[in-house]
């Protein structure tokens, strides 16, 4: 199965723009980048997924290497809603994984 | 309408017992998954559905069973409960054309 490396816990300040890696040096060609997030006591909720090209949307921006061998998810600008727990994601076959995630922490 | 539902949401039994999840989706969604999230840690996938009567392993599937006769409910049964497996339970939909998964609120068991 496809497997993902992300630290476990980041820290941020309120309004600063957030970067948090993911490597992921076994994905194939097919695989799907996702990124979900869990805030406390929810179950997570969907923030971006990218294949090649780099993905924006209202939540966030998802960086891809070129070879795909890492990616970044960028929150442009961090709230303290945005404390949670971040997955990265391969998906294949319709499978999704979840790893143990980056734990966020974002300071007023 | 909430789209995806589970119950119980909180479930208390004891080692031996026959424990039925149940997970309901308004979507139609074809896709559905059930996934167990441990104290601190992750989420890992014990069954999925690709649609009515297509099921299929995940990565922790020993102990449980499930069914998927209409495409609406996706039933997750722990047929002898063990305290290994007291866990907050999450069921998921994805449609055929989505990426995303949606996840329901949990269910939290406890086995004693």
């Amino acid at each position: 199965d496809a497997k993902t490396t992300q630290p476990n816990s980041m820290e941020s300040n309120e309004e600063e723009p957030v970067h948090l890696p993911c490597n992921h040096s076994t994905i194939s060609g097919t695989d799907y980048i996702h990124w979900y997030r869990q805030l406390p006591s929810q179950g997570p909720e969907y923030v971006i997924h990218g294949l090649t090209s780099n993905v924006n949307n209202r939540m966030a921006s998802l960086a891809i290497a070129e070879d795909r061998k890492s990616s970044t998810l960028i929150l442009h600008r961090a709230t303290l809603r945005d404390a949670a727990v971040y997955y990265c994601i391969l998906t294949r076959f319709n499978k999704f994984y979840f790893g143990s995630g980056t734990k966020l922490n974002v300071k007023p | 309408d909430a789209g995806i539902t589970q119950s119980p949401r909180y479930k208390i039994t004891e080692t031996g017992r026959q424990v039925t999840l149940m997970c309901h989706q308004t979507w139609s969604h074809s896709y559905m998954f059930w996934y167990r999230q441990d104290l601190g840690h992750g989420l890992r996938l014990i069954y999925y559905s690709a649609a009515a009567d297509i099921t299929d392993k995940g990565e922790v599937p020993d102990g449980y069973v499930v069914s998927r006769s209409k495409t609406e409910n996706f039933p997750l049964t722990l047929e002898s409960a063990t305290r290994s497996q007291t866990s907050v339970y999450f069921c998921a939909t994805r449609g055929a054309n989505t990426g995303e998964l949606f996840f329901g609120e949990g269910s939290r068991l406890t086995v004693l």
